[in-house]
Formats: C-alpha cells, sequence, structure tokens
C-alpha cells in the first residue's frame, strides 16, 4: 500500500451544497494530484500540487478548489455541488512530476441529487 | 480533451488466452504508462515505458513505446480470473507546459472460465 487515505469514502449529498474531501498520505511526497473518473472519460485530473501551498488547475478546474497546507493533506471542494461532479474522485502521490508513476487512492464515491 | 485513443473498450475472453490492447495518438509522447483497475479500488501502476522503441515485461505482462512515439501496447499471456479489471494507458505528453499525465479511457477485460 502507498499509504494513502482518503475520505469520505461514500458521500451523497444534494445539489448547492459544500462538499470537501480529504486525502491523507502517510508518504512524504511533495507530489499529489486529484482526478476524477467517469465512464467513457477515463481519469481526468483537477488540480495538483507539487508542495504545501504549491496548487494548480488541472484539466477540468472548474467548480473545483484546493488546499495543502500540510504535506500529507490535499483538500479538494466543491463550494456548489451540482449533478455533474457525481464521480468517483481518486487521490495520488508521486516521488516527482516527471516519472508519470502514481499511487493512487481508493476513491471517493460522490452522488449528488 | 482526450487525446489518446485505447482499444478496445472492452473484452471477453477464456481464461488461457492472450490479450492484446494499445493506445494511439496523433500527439507525440515522453511516457506511456500502464494502469490496472480492480473493482472498487484505484490503479495500479504496471509498466512504464520512458524510450521509444522499449519493450519491457512484468511477469504475464509486456509493453512497447512505440517507436513514432505515439503509440504503445500492453500483450497479457495465458490470461487468468485475476487479470480482470480495467486497464489504462496514460502518457506524458513530449512538449506539453505541463507534465500531468493524459488516460486512455479504459478497456474493461472479462474473463471467461
Amino acid at each position: 500500500d502507498a499509504g494513502i487515505t482518503q475520505s469520505p469514502r461514500h458521500k451523497v449529498t444534494e445539489t448547492g451544497t459544500p462538499v470537501t474531501l480529504r486525502c491523507h498520505q502517510t508518504e512524504n511526497h511533495r507530489y499529489m494530484y486529484w482526478y476524477r473518473q467517469d465512464p467513457g472519460h477515463g481519469l481526468r485530473l483537477i488540480h495538483y500540487s507539487y508542495g504545501v501551498k504549491d496548487t494548480d488547475k488541472g484539466e477540468v478546474s472548474d467548480g473545483y478548489s484546493v488546499s495543502r497546507s500540510k504535506t500529507e493533506d490535499f483538500l479538494l471542494t466543491l463550494e456548489s455541488a451540482t449533478s455533474s461532479q457525481t464521480s468517483v474522485y481518486f487521490c495520488a502521490i508521486s516521488r516527482g512530476p516527471d516519472t508519470g508513476e502514481l499511487f493512487f487512492g481508493e476513491g471517493s464515491r460522490l452522488t449528488v441529487l | 480533451g482526450q487525446q489518446l485513443n485505447q482499444s478496445p473498450q472492452s473484452m471477453f475472453i477464456q481464461e488461457g488466452e492472450d490479450v492484446s490492447m494499445n493506445c494511439t495518438s496523433s500527439s507525440i509522447f515522453n511516457t506511456w504508462l500502464w494502469y490496472k483497475q480492480d473493482p472498487g479500488e484505484g490503479p495500479v501502476l504496471l509498466i512504464a515505458l520512458y524510450k521509444a522503441g522499449e519493450l519491457t515485461s512484468n511477469g504475464r505482462l509486456t509493453a512497447q513505446f512505440g517507436i513514432t512515439r505515439k503509440d504503445s501496447f500492453l500483450n497479457i499471456s495465458a490470461s487468468i480470473p485475476s487479470d480482470v479489471g480495467i486497464y489504462f494507458c496514460a502518457g506524458q505528453l513530449a512538449g506539453a507546459r505541463s507534465r500531468q499525465l493524459t488516460f486512455g479511457s479504459g478497456t474493461q477485460l472479462t474473463v471467461l472460465p
């Protein structure tokens, strides 16, 4: 196991409510990522972080924000959830930005009604 | 948007058969990787390829980085029931400002007894 814990693992919420997903790692890696997985789309990058307070947008960042105040925690926030954000969210870590070798968490399934 | 074409989308094979899947793109990639996702879990790295023409094996799995740098394939020999899952190709685009991975949409593999 790569020492990645995502919480919550499952959440059902209503449109318009805020949601925060947490990713916690015990590997002390600088590089962390949030992906969403949807049928027919594979995995798409939402946001990523290269260190504490160093974050950037990925391919599908609209409607999402992130924060990284500690090396071990990377939070993904949906300020006002919409039904289009129903998805499975994966956190990943890597030893460096160039390898492409990611270690994924077990995922958080979010349903927005 | 999606720049990797992964095929086939799904495969049903008999236990013991060999499997082949591939990813193609109109763009050039510096890195190709193959991940496997078991139901309810996050993807796990199978093989990473860093040089054009590179052929790498991991047990019954063999993957190649295409010589044109625009494609990659994954072969699984003598399939077994635990090979069931979704296989994703991923790559790092050459020349991209971001070194983030682009994922294919996945190949769902079913192994019949």
